[in-house]
């Protein structure tokens, strides 16, 4: 596609519950990260794939956070046992490489009930 | 500690005026600079990108955004400011060879009739 595709665009959980969260990022880009938003403040980093590896994973808040790349395109962001306190707006973005500009997708809402 | 700084919250002007976004950064040598606009909802949008060489850049949708060494700022500006521009506005920086974009906390733009 033309651009960083994100699915779902809204997902209601319950506490508790697995979620999944999956990126597609724009075709060729070897660089990948997700960022966590929360209302009234800036995207915060999560994760960095440079092709399919986790080149960065110190902004994952806990071990309930987990995130894979398998083939170097779709990424899925998973979270095991959600709490309220995860509800955010999940970002993708991607980018030729980690020196070059990201664009990002339209985000996940995730609202844990 | 590598931070980006938005000290406006929020602004509000006048349809026709001009507008002036500030950010400044704290980083031992520049890093790569962007500004993204994000209208509710939806996900981030560049607007333009400073690497290196002419410390005034041009982007879209009339924005100019002009690096500062000396005051460590890139500040975004648009001599004419349209209704369309209401969004919220956030400045992100990327060291050199990081995995990770900085992002501040935006400022959110209100424009009047």
């Amino acid at each position: 596609g033309a651009g960083v595709s994100q699915t779902p665009s809204n997902k209601v959980t319950e506490k508790g519950k697995y979620v999944e969260l999956r990126c597609d990022p724009i075709s060729g880009h070897t660089a990948l990260y997700w960022y966590r938003q929360s209302l009234g403040q800036g995207p915060e980093f999560l994760i960095y794939f440079q092709g399919t590896g986790a080149a960065d994973d110190s902004g994952l808040p806990n071990d309930r956070f987990f995130a894979v790349r398998p083939e170097g395109s779709v990424s899925t962001l998973k979270i095991q046992r959600t709490e309220r306190g995860d509800s955010a707006v999940y970002l993708c973005a991607s980018s030729w490489d980690k020196n070059t500009e990201a664009f990002f997708g339209q985000g996940t809402r995730l609202t844990v009930v | 500690a590598q931070s980006v700084t938005q000290p406006d919250i929020h602004i509000t002007v006048s349809e026709g005026a001009s507008l002036e976004l500030r950010c400044n950064y704290s980083y031992g040598a520049t890093p790569y600079l962007f500004w993204y606009v994000q209208s509710p909802g939806q996900g981030l949008q560049l607007l333009l990108k400073y690497f290196s060489g002419d410390t005034l850049v041009q982007g879209i949708k009339g924005f100019e955004a002009e690096f500062k060494r000396s005051q460590s700022s890139f500040n975004l500006r648009k001599p004419s400011v349209h209704w369309s521009d209401a969004a919220e506005y956030f400045c992100a920086a990327h060291p050199y060879n990081f995995n990770k974009f900085y992002f501040g906390s935006g400022t959110k733009l209100n424009v009047k009739p």
